[in-house]
């Protein structure tokens, strides 16, 4: 069964930088993408982007996109999520998950535990 | 974008009701939408998948319909276990987008 394990939580100032880490537990890694789903505090779940490890594809939501890298390598099973530069209302928790595709149809499973990044001054 | 709008936000209930969520599409996106579980302090879990699938390991007291732009999720003899957050999915182009969520609590 595969598993997703994310790095830890993470308290940062606005402005630092920060790269978070999603890691799959199987070899069959490279057959997904990948994708981070953001959860701000008490709040829904939002799509940020997802990436094919096979190639380092990726596509974003318009929302985040040049505000966060999404990046893989695959020699490790590897996926990330990275500021250049945080703001406070990057806080939140994030989630990677696996792109599951069957007959046609496409969703998440299995998700990351999550990591809680907290930016604070 | 498509926007995925949940019915209700929460709602509270006692075990052994039937329960029904809604969730609306800005357009029509056929079957492809997914519903998920949420637990408190946990990631989220797929119950359903294409609008009316149940994911393996999932109880047979959920069920999924519907198509083009109305689908719901039902829970039929609401059990203790399912007392959570439920969001819908779409699943049909980018961005994907998600529902507000629809929190289960205890009546």
């Amino acid at each position: 069964e595969v598993q997703l394990v994310q790095s830890g939580a993470e308290v940062k100032k606005p402005g630092e930088s920060l790269r978070i880490s999603c890691k799959g537990s199987e070899d069959s890694f490279t057959s997904y993408t990948i994708s981070w789903v953001r959860q701000m505090p008490g709040k829904g779940l939002e799509w940020m982007g997802r990436i094919d490890p096979k190639d380092s594809y990726t596509r974003y939501s318009s929302s985040f996109q040049g505000h966060v890298t999404i990046s893989a390598d695959k020699s490790i099973n590897t996926v990330y999520l990275e500021w250049g530069s945080l703001k406070a209302s990057d806080t939140a928790i994030y989630h990677c998950a696996r792109d599951v595709t069957s007959m046609d149809h496409s969703w998440f499973d299995p998700w990351g535990q999550g990591t809680l990044v907290t930016v604070s001054s | 974008d498509i926007q995925m709008t949940q019915s209700p936000s929460s709602l509270s209930a006692f075990v052994g009701d039937r329960v029904t969520i809604t969730c609306r599409a800005s357009q029509s996106i056929n079957r492809y939408l997914n519903w998920y579980q949420q637990k408190p302090g946990k990631a989220p879990n797929v119950l359903i998948y294409g609008a009316s699938n149940l994911e393996r390991r999932v109880p047979s007291r959920f069920s999924g319909s519907g198509s083009g732009t109305d689908f719901t999720l039902t829970i039929t003899n609401l059990q203790p276990e399912d007392f959570a957050t439920y969001y819908c999915q779409q699943s049909y182009s980018i961005p994907l987008t998600f529902g507000g969520g629809t929190k289960v609590e205890i009546k």
